[in-house]
């Protein structure tokens, strides 16, 4: 059973259009954190979300963490093709408790 | 800062014979690294969580004696494939917590490709 869903589990989109990845799940995190991995590369951490209704922004990338501590989502706007890549969520229950979620791979046309 | 590197990067090995792969944390301290495997634009799938001096704790259907794993200092962690077998094939990932950083986060090396043939 995943902790952490994510949706869609794949995207393909035209560059400069907009999306939105969700990270969802029933539990509870005191922290979430958002990685981008290409392929053959480990996972590159993008940010970190500790707050409840907390929002971080990266240049074209919003991250949201959900009021109860519980989802989260990306939104890029104007996609780029350097924002090809496997997007990963993963949450953090104290201690050594961390979940990953299901992954999006998401691949920008030109 | 928060650097982890993997050695080797890829790995062509015999069926049957042991492969180790390191784990370092470049610029921070790391009391707790992870290993994970990863199938083709799949999630990372947590194998064994590594302590500093002492033993790891393993997933449920990870077989300690097949993945052995050595936090011997605070900057490095080896995981070892014994007698591996074409169906342990896969990329391996570690991961590191930064002991003097936001404990929450981890660092990812850049992983290890390993096929048994």
């Amino acid at each position: 059973t995943q902790l952490l869903e994510q949706s869609p589990q794949f995207l393909s989109i035209q560059e400069g259009e907009n999306l939105t990845v969700y990270c969802n799940s029933s539990s509870v995190f005191s922290s979430l954190q958002w990685y981008r991995q290409e392929p053959g590369e480990g996972p590159v951490l993008l940010v970190t979300v500790v707050t409840g209704g907390e929002v971080k922004k990266l240049k074209r990338l919003t991250f949201q963490f959900g009021d109860a501590r519980k989802d989260s989502s990306l939104h890029i706007t104007a996609a780029q093709t350097g924002d090809t890549g496997l997007y990963l969520c993963a949450g953090a229950q104290g201690g050594n408790q961390f979940y990953f979620g299901t992954g999006t791979s998401l691949t920008v046309i030109p | 800062g928060a650097v982890v590197s993997q050695h080797p990067s890829r790995v062509i090995c015999k069926s049957g014979t042991s492969v180790k792969i390191e784990c370092r944390s470049l610029d921070f301290q790391a009391t707790t690294m992870f290993w994970y495997r990863q199938f083709p634009k799949k999630s990372l799938m947590l194998m064994a969580t590594s302590n500093e001096g002492s033993k790891a704790t393993y997933e449920q259907g990870v077989e300690k004696d097949k993945f052995l794993i050595n936090h011997a200092s605070l900057t490095l962690s080896t995981l070892t494939v014994t007698s591996a077998h074409p169906e342990d094939s896969s990329f391996y990932i570690c991961s590191a917590r930064d002991t003097g950083g936001f404990q929450e986060t981890q660092y990812f090396g850049p992983g290890t490709r390993l096929l048994v043939l």
